[in-house]
């Protein structure tokens, strides 16, 4: 079967960094994307990873390992607004987005 | 350019009556999807459409339809709603699959 792996919640203060980690095991990959989802709303693009390495967008960053099954976002500088949830979602061997339950962030003063 | 638009915004229906969650887009997208997402799950592909005139099955369209006959347009039926189908239903349009996905508001449903 398909299997993405998310932590449920994170906490972080705010100014701080913090490190939001996916493992997926899937039939193909296709490229793995990252958004963003604040509470009630729609969720928004943050990133998308083909190629092993990391990919710097301001504060927002995301990682990949193809051969580990494995990506991360980073999110420095962390402000009040970043309080939201992160979902991680794999493009499958039928170019099918196969979704994480996503990551809960909650920033502290 | 108002993106991806769904209607209604909220909706309650009895056990066994049947409704169309709307949705529109504006960017000449080919590609348009529905989802469902239930608290503390991912979200879930119900059916998803490549063309006018062309439509496929997501992992979990049993009780649901759809149809494209504009590219702007991709409506989602739901026949004989029952308690399981209570979730927020998300419509998104991309302009190719290996493009980020934009999302409509969502629709937040409720089945008594």
């Amino acid at each position: 079967g398909q299997n993405i792996d998310q932590p449920t919640e994170m906490t972080a203060t705010e100014g701080a960094i913090v490190q939001i980690n996916c493992t997926y095991q899937t039939s193909g990959f296709n490229g793995l994307f990252w958004y963003q989802q604040h509470a009630g709303e729609a969720p928004t693009f943050l990133s998308y990873n083909v190629l092993d390495g990391l990919e710097e967008k301001g504060r927002f960053s995301s990682f990949l390992s193809r051969s580990k099954g494995y990506s991360y976002l980073l999110l420095k500088e962390l402000q009040m607004k970043d309080s939201a949830s992160y979902l991680c979602a794999v493009l499958d061997s039928n170019y099918q987005l196969i979704w994480g339950a996503g990551t809960k962030l909650i920033i502290k003063p | 350019n108002a993106g991806v638009t769904q209607t209604p915004k909220f909706r309650i229906l009895k056990i066994g009556q049947s409704m169309t969650l709307q949705c529109t887009q504006d960017m000449n997208h080919n590609y348009m999807y529905w989802y469902r997402q239930d608290p503390g799950m991912g979200l879930k592909l119900i059916y998803y459409s490549v063309g006018a005139g062309i439509t496929d099955k997501g992992e979990v369209p049993n009780g649901y339809n759809v149809s494209r006959s504009t590219t702007e347009d991709f409506p989602l039926r739901l026949e004989l709603a029952a308690p399981s189908q209570t979730s927020v239903y998300f419509c998104a349009s991309s302009y190719e699959t290996l493009y980020e996905q934009y999302f409509g508001p969502g629709t937040r449903l409720t089945v008594t």
